[in-house]
């Protein structure tokens, strides 16, 4: 059981390009969401899921997109990377809503735009 | 405006001594708080939750505090470890129901000196 795995740990892009960062969780849970951490600052959602097939956009969205096409899966692209998007990202899930049940997340994927 | 946030960012604590990190919430509507545990390059863990129906939750070496009248929420840890150094910070949902609605506070850079 391995749990939430965000790949890649690390990653440096150049300003405009644009990547994927990926997330997967084995315990089928139903809700996955995408956090950024900056410092000085708590987690802030980005987009979540409550389900296969569906998404929603959570606090700071633009310049991000996502899709669940399965319980397992939840990718966050980058559409066109901007300095402002330098932070580490958090990948999370839970069997229901995150403020009912423990929410599991990933190690966390550093990026840095440059 | 709405916020959660912690009363000190830093705390040092002898090994063996009794940690107490403080949250102070604004929005009275809000019916779960979390509190979680973010060692230095890993995800955040969870470590214990509590409900407004209920005013203190015991764990493991830990107890949750909730008080509603100042909308206050504290982390108390018991006989403190080298182990326990890290970042914790809270989170509070609001009853909508939502994942959207989990709000994380800043953190606090838990010290244990030996």
């Amino acid at each position: 059981n391995a749990g939430v795995t965000q790949t890649p740990k690390f990653q440096v892009l150049k300003t405009g390009q644009s990547m994927t960062l990926q997330c997967a969780q084995d315990m089928n849970h139903e809700y996955m969401s995408w956090y950024r951490q900056d410092p000085g600052m708590g987690l802030r959602l980005i987009h979540y899921s409550v389900g296969a097939g569906i998404t929603d956009q959570g606090e700071v969205p633009n310049g991000y997109n996502v899709s669940r096409s399965t319980t397992e899966d939840f990718p966050l692209r980058l559409l066109s990377a901007a300095p402002s998007q330098t932070s580490v990202y958090f990948c999370a899930s839970s069997y229901e809503s995150f403020g009912n049940t423990e929410a599991f997340f990933g190690q966390g994927t550093r990026l840095t735009v440059v | 405006g709405e916020s959660v946030g912690l009363h000190l960012p830093t705390l040092s604590v002898q090994e063996g001594d009794n940690s107490i990190i403080n949250c102070a919430y604004s929005n009275s509507a809000s019916d779960y708080f979390i509190w979680y545990k973010q060692e230095s390059g890993k995800g955040p863990q969870f470590i214990i939750d509590i409900r407004s129906n209920m005013d203190k939750r015991q764990g493991q070496r830990v107890t949750v505090l909730l008080n509603k009248t100042v909308k206050h929420l504290s982390l108390q840890i018991a006989a403190t470890q080298p182990g326990d150094s890290a970042v914790y910070f809270c989170a509070e949902k609001r009853p909508s129901g939502s994942a959207r609605q989990l709000t994380f506070g800043s953190g606090t850079q838990l010290t244990v000196l030996p």
